[in-house]
C-alpha cells in the first residue's frame, strides 16, 4: 500500500520552465514532508522540507506548496536549468521517525 | 572523505549465495537505515536502527537481516540471494534531533 503517491513518473521541460511535481498522502499523522534530489550514480540528498503549519516554503528556486486539507504537497522549480535534471522523491514521516518515500519523478531539463 | 560509505559499490552474485553489504559513517549519528531502490517503486525501507541495541524491521524486511556492529557500522545481509533482490541498495544516517537523512553512494547488486 503506497502511503505517499507521487506524480508524474517523468517530466521533460525546457530551460526556464517551471516543472511541478505532486504528492498526496493518506495518513494525517504525518508532520514532516521533505523532498530529496538524486543525481545519477549518487545517493538522494535533502533538497527542501516543510511542516504542515505553513502552506509554502521557498529556498532559492525551489518551492514547496502544502495543502493540508487536500493532503497534498508539491515541488515547484522556478527558472529550471539543465543542472536540475535529476530524480526527485517526496517523502513523509511522523515525529522525524522513518521516512515513507514516493515513487520518484525523473526530471529532464533541456537547454 | 565521504561521511557515509558503502562497500562494495557493485556486486554480482548467484542465486542462493549469502552476501553482506556494509555501511560506515563518520557523522556521529545514532540512527542508521537500509533502503532498496527499484525503478518505479522509489525507496523502500528494509531495516532501521536508532542505536546499537535497537533494530527494527521496515516495510520489506523478508529475506534480509542486519547487524549493528557499532554506532558507525550497519551491515545488511541477504541470507540466500534471489534474482528478485536485484536492486540498488542505500544506507542512510540521521541524528536523533534532526530530520535530515544522509545517504551513502549506494551498492548496485545483481543476483543471477
Amino acid at each position: 500500500q503506497q502511503q505517499v503517491k507521487q506524480s508524474p513518473q517523468s517530466l521533460i521541460v525546457q530551460k526556464g520552465g517551471i516543472p511541478i511535481i505532486n504528492c498526496a498522502y493518506e495518513n494525517t499523522a504525518f508532520d514532516y514532508f521533505p523532498w530529496y534530489q538524486q543525481f545519477p550514480g549518487k545517493g538522494p540528498a535533502l533538497l527542501i522540507a516543510i511542516r504542515p503549519d505553513v502552506s509554502e516554503k521557498k529556498e532559492g528556486r525551489f518551492t514547496i506548496s502544502f495543502n493540508k486539507s487536500a493532503k497534498q504537497f508539491s515541488l515547484h522549480i522556478m527558472d529550471s536549468q539543465p543542472g536540475d535534471s535529476a530524480t526527485y522523491f517526496c517523502a513523509a514521516s511522523i515525529n522525524t521517525d522513518k521516512l515513507i518515500f514516493g515513487t520518484g519523478t525523473r526530471l529532464q531539463v533541456f537547454p | 572523505d565521504a561521511d557515509v560509505t558503502q562497500t562494495p559499490r557493485n556486486r554480482i552474485t548467484k542465486t542462493g549465495k549469502r552476501i553482506m553489504l556494509e555501511c560506515s559513517q563518520t557523522k556521529g549519528h545514532d540512527r542508521m537505515y537500509w533502503y532498496r531502490q527499484d525503478p518505479g517503486l522509489g525507496l523502500r525501507l528494509i531495516y532501521y536502527s536508532f542505536d546499537v541495541k535497537d533494530i527494527n524491521k521496515g516495510e520489506i524486511s523478508d529475506g534480509y537481516s542486519v547487524s549493528r556492529q557499532a554506532q558507525a557500522k550497519f551491515s545488511l545481509s541477504l541470507e540466500s540471494a534471489i534474482p528478485n533482490q536485484t536492486a540498488l541498495y542505500f544506507c542512510a544516517t540521521s541524528a536523533g534531533w534532526e530530520e535530515t537523512q544522509y545517504f551513502g553512494p549506494g551498492t548496485r547488486l545483481l543476483v543471477l
